[in-house]
């Protein structure tokens, strides 16, 4: 167990639709990341968040946005969802900024129908 | 970030030690090495990671040559809950003024324990 917690673990929604995924840090980190992994394109990195700011962005579309809450814990928004947006959504945290030892929640699998 | 190349899969005997290679030929001098693996659709877990000096941690130990162009994960005596995608990654860190980015991983070893 990392300590990070990702809800829901499972998602089922149609095309069109807008879901939220939810991330809690472990206890004392303060970045927040979040990685895509679909069965095409491997784990990739969207966004990270830092102590409530928008530290660095990755392969993030514009359909989808995060944001990082006062107590820190994280949420990624999706919307116009695509049959394409399927995948494994992974939440990782670690103590500070630029800091690489990541601990990665369990994942939220997201099927869009 | 420096691209690194592993072997696509690979498989070991339960109880021996597997050895899992990495390039990273393009390695600048304030990369770090860092291993991670997945266990079937998991999240990624953090192993361990190193600058020069070969590191040991209670899962595994690094070995990273003295060119800083090739590693090595040791897992000493591997176990069936071993078997997973083993991720080897060059990374900035923040002190270098990078390490703000997420981890880029690529497609890693599957690594396979024979009972």
């Amino acid at each position: 167990d990392s300590g990070v917690t990702q809800t829901p673990k499972h998602l089922i929604t149609a095309t069109g639709q807008r879901v939220t995924l939810r991330c809690s840090p472990r206890s004392g980190d303060l970045s927040v990341y979040w990685y895509q992994q679909s069965l095409d394109q491997g784990l990739q990195f969207l966004i990270q968040y830092y102590n409530g700011e928008e530290r660095a962005k990755g392969n993030i579309l514009e359909r989808f946005s995060a944001q990082q809450f006062p107590d820190l814990h994280s949420e990624l928004n999706l919307s116009s969802l695509e049959l394409g947006d399927s995948a494994l959504y992974f939440c990782a945290s670690s103590v500070g900024v630029g800091m690489n030892e990541q601990y990665f929640g369990p994942g939220t699998r997201l099927t869009v129908t | 970030d420096a691209k690194t190349t592993q072997p696509t899969s690979m498989d070991c005997a339960e109880g021996r030690a597997a050895n899992l290679p990495c390039n990273h030929s393009t390695i600048s001098g304030n990369e770090y090495v860092y291993w991670y693996r997945q266990i079937h659709s998991q999240g990624p877990q953090y192993i361990i990671h190193g600058l020069k000096n070969n590191e040991t941690n209670e899962m595994a130990s690094l070995i990273i040559t003295e060119d800083r162009k090739s590693s090595t994960l040791i897992l000493p005596h591997a176990t069936l809950r071993d078997t997973a995608v083993y991720y080897c990654i060059a990374a900035l860190i923040w002190e270098s003024g990078g390490g703000a980015d997420g981890l880029t991983f690529g497609k890693g070893t599957h690594l396979i324990i024979q009972p």
